[in-house]
């Protein structure tokens, strides 16, 4: 069965700053992986994903993430954040063989001015 | 597109009611699921339904949940009698197959009192 960590619960970065948000995985094969983003009172939105090919995916919002099969990692990455990316951001992974995706516990992120 | 339309967005009922949230899934997307956010427990998948059949309802925590998808573009989620321990966001999220991600409602927040 696949599961994700992620190891921070929460972040604070200024305005400006470089972002990194940790995601690890287990799974035994190369799972599909997301990137989502939750602002208050809202649904999850997808920002990126990956299942093959180049391992740096670019998303929305200005996000990319990296996936390192040798640390079953796939970081978030911003090289500069902005007040309205505050929010939650939940790591996930899906099986290949299927359709479930399990959710990391979620790094909430402030940003300071 | 609409996106998911999930209702109603807010629920206040009392402890041994029954409750009913609904969702509308995306046209054309084969895959729906019901998620549950607490605090304390995260996202949890409660059930996911492929083609409107049921494929994997190990995470209803217990017979006083049902879910149903009648056609491809509704689907029910039942709590009777409802609880006060039920209390959290009840997402539904639909995608179109395997390793696309999911699109989110924006939530039923169900609070049992």
């Amino acid at each position: 069965a696949q599961s994700v960590t992620q190891p921070d619960i929460h972040i604070t970065v200024s305005e400006g700053a470089s972002l990194e948000l940790r995601c690890n995985y287990s799974y035994g094969a190369t799972p599909y992986l997301f990137w989502y983003v939750q602002s208050p009172g809202q649904g999850l939105q997808l920002l990126l994903k990956y299942f093959s090919g180049d391992t740096l995916v670019q998303g929305i919002k200005g996000f990319e993430a990296e996936f390192k099969r040798s640390q079953s990692s796939f970081n978030l990455r911003k090289p500069s954040v902005h007040w309205s990316d505050a929010a939650e951001y939940f790591c996930a992974v899906g099986a290949t063989g299927g359709f479930k995706t399990i959710f990391g516990a979620g790094t909430r992120l402030f940003v300071k001015a | 597109d609409a996106g998911v339309i999930q209702s109603p967005r807010h629920e206040v009922t009392e402890m041994g009611q029954e409750v009913t949230l609904r969702c509308k899934p995306i046209s054309g997307h084969n895959s729906l699921f019901w998620y549950r956010q607490t605090m304390m427990r995260g996202l949890e998948l409660l059930i996911y339904f492929n083609n409107n059949v049921p494929i994997d309802d190990s995470g209803m925590p217990e017979d006083r949940f049902s879910a149903k998808m009648p056609n491809a573009s509704f689907s029910t989620l039942k709590i009777q009698p409802s609880e006060p321990r039920d209390s959290a966001v009840y997402f539904c999220a639909s995608s179109p197959d395997k390793g696309y991600g999911y699109t989110f409602g924006s939530g039923t927040r169900l609070t049992v009192v």
